[in-house]
């Protein structure tokens, strides 16, 4: 499968915890976005990366989430302090600038539960 | 600020009924359109997409799309569901200048009974 992975899958943590997220991309790819969505909502924009570049964050991503994507291939979002409020889907895509169009494709998602 | 709405939030149809969800946006600049399905217990996955060009557009499946600029409206149409259309859409805009992030509707559940 050549899609857009993450992991895990699926993660619980008590409160206070610290988390951190996998995304490997669509190989070719060299723009990663990452969403979070919650029940009954659309997804919601987080940021997004250029290659290695972190090229904009969303309001919603407080000081305690902090995202990177060192060798412009995959990328980890981490979140510390972990709050109940941070349950979520937390999702990533990845495009191609190249093809000049903003068509992203979507991972599986990784479902943070916080107790 | 940018919005994306979608007015359905849960639509229940008969096999073989016409779709027709509705999806207006906010942003008044070039933007680039795409609606999203998530079936049960999959990701989210591309449905159609429209750029430029032709406002009515084809996705898989049957599905189409048309773009009205002077509404801001790119509804999602099917001229006859199937139970195997049962699943959550999503409606999402980008501005075309940036090819950034996208913003999404809530979502309509689509419920289709065989």
């Amino acid at each position: 499968d050549t899609g857009v992975s993450q992991d895990p899958r699926h993660k619980i943590t008590k409160r206070g915890q610290n988390v951190t997220f996998r995304c490997d991309p669509i190989s070719e790819h060299n723009r990663l976005y990452w969403y979070r969505q919650t029940l009954g909502q659309g997804p919601e924009f987080l940021t997004y990366f250029q290659n290695e570049a972190q090229l904009e964050k969303s309001r919603l991503l407080s000081d305690r989430f902090s995202a990177e994507r060192p060798k412009g291939s995959f990328s980890t979002l981490e979140i510390q302090r972990t709050e109940q409020g941070d349950s979520a889907m937390y999702l990533c895509a990845s495009s191609s600038v190249a093809e000049g169009r903003n068509e992203q494709f979507f991972g599986p998602g990784t479902r943070l539960t916080v107790l | 600020a940018q919005s994306v709405s979608q007015h359905n939030h849960h639509v229940i149809l008969s096999e073989a009924a016409s779709l027709e969800l509705g999806c207006n946006y906010s942003y008044g600049g070039t933007v680039n359109l795409f609606w999203y399905v998530q079936y049960p217990g999959q990701h989210l996955q591309l449905l159609l997409k429209y750029f430029s060009g032709d406002p009515l557009v084809k996705g898989i499946k049957g599905f189409e799309a048309e773009f009205i600029k002077s509404k801001f409206s790119f509804n999602l149409r099917k001229p006859s569901v199937q139970w195997s259309d049962t699943a959550e859409y999503f409606c999402a805009v980008s501005r075309g200048s940036t090819l950034g992030r996208l913003y999404f509707g809530r979502g309509t559940q689509l419920t289709v009974w065989p």
